[in-house]
C-alpha cells in the first residue's frame, strides 16, 4: 500500500516562471492539503482540496493554484515565480475528519534562482 | 492569532538520555494537537494525536502530555537512540477546520554517542 507520493522530488526554476508540482495521496484518502516549508521553519498550509475543490486556504497569494482530480490526486501551480517561493513543498492526505491522522510525502524540493 | 510556539529551538543530548521538548499555542477552539517527527529531508511523520480529553499518550518511547486549560504539551522522549536526532513539531489542529493544521516551528535534536 504506497503512502503519499509526490513528483518530482527536485526543482529548479528561475524568477518568473510557472511549476506544477504533483501528489498522489495514500490510498483510500479523499483529503489532499498542501503547505510550504521553508529551510529552518515548520510548514505553513497553502490550501485544501476535497471533493475536487478548495476548501481552505491559507495565507497565500493567487499565485498558488491547484486541483484536485476525481482520482483524488492533485497538484500545486505556481505563477510567476518569485525567490522567496525557494522551499520544501509538502502535501499530506488524510480521510475523514480532522481528529485523522494526516500523512505527509517527503516532498518537492523548489528552487529558484 | 492562532499560534503554536516551540522551546527550545535545538537541543543536543547523549545517546541513552531523556529529553524533554515543550509546546505552547493560543489555537481556539481546540481540536488536536499532535506531535510529528521529521528527518532532514523527509516529510513529517505522525507520533502522536490528542484530543481535548487525552492528557497523555505514548507511542514507544514517545510520551505526549496536554494541558488544555494552560494550553501546553510536552513531549518526553525516553532512553534516546541516535536515530531519534530529527525535528520534532508541535501541530494544533481547529475545530471546524477539517485537516487544516497550525505548525510550530520545531525543535531540532540532535542526539550524540
Amino acid at each position: 500500500d504506497a503512502g503519499v507520493t509526490q513528483s518530482p522530488t527536485h526543482l529548479i526554476k528561475t524568477r518568473g516562471q510557472q511549476v506544477t508540482l504533483r501528489c498522489s495521496p495514500k490510498s483510500g484518502h479523499d483529503t489532499v492539503s498542501w503547505y510550504q516549508q521553508a529551510l529552518g521553519q515548520g510548514p505553513q498550509f497553502i490550501f485544501q482540496y476535497y471533493e475536487e475543490e478548495e476548501r481552505q486556504r491559507g495565507n497565500f497569494p493567487d499565485r498558488f493554484s491547484g486541483h484536485q482530480f476525481p482520482n483524488y490526486s492533485s497538484e500545486l501551480n505556481v505563477n510567476a515565480l518569485l525567490l522567496g517561493d525557494s522551499a520544501l513543498y509538502l502535501c499530506a492526505s488524510s480521510l475523514g475528519g480532522i481528529n485523522q491522522p494526516q500523512h505527509f510525502g517527503d516532498g518537492t524540493r523548489l528552487s529558484i534562482l | 492569532k492562532n499560534q503554536v510556539e516551540q522551546s527550545p529551538q535545538s537541543l543536543i543530548i547523549l545517546e541513552g538520555k531523556n529529553c524533554t521538548l515543550q509546546c505552547n499555542y493560543t489555537v481556539s477552539p481546540f481540536s488536536n494537537l499532535r506531535w510529528y517527527k521529521q528527518d532532514t529531508g523527509r516529510g513529517p511523520v505522525s507520533l502522536t494525536i490528542m484530543t481535548f480529553s487525552e492528557n497523555t499518550k505514548s507511542n514507544g518511547r514517545y510520551t505526549a502530555t496536554l494541558d488544555a486549560d494552560t494550553k501546553q504539551s510536552s513531549l518526553h522522549i525516553t532512553a534516546s537512540q541516535l536515530s531519534d536526532s530529527a525535528s520534532y513539531i508541535c501541530v494544533v489542529s481547529a475545530r471546524g477546520d477539517r485537516g487544516k493544521l497550525i505548525f510550530g516551528q520545531g525543535t531540532e535534536l540532535s542526539v550524540k554517542p
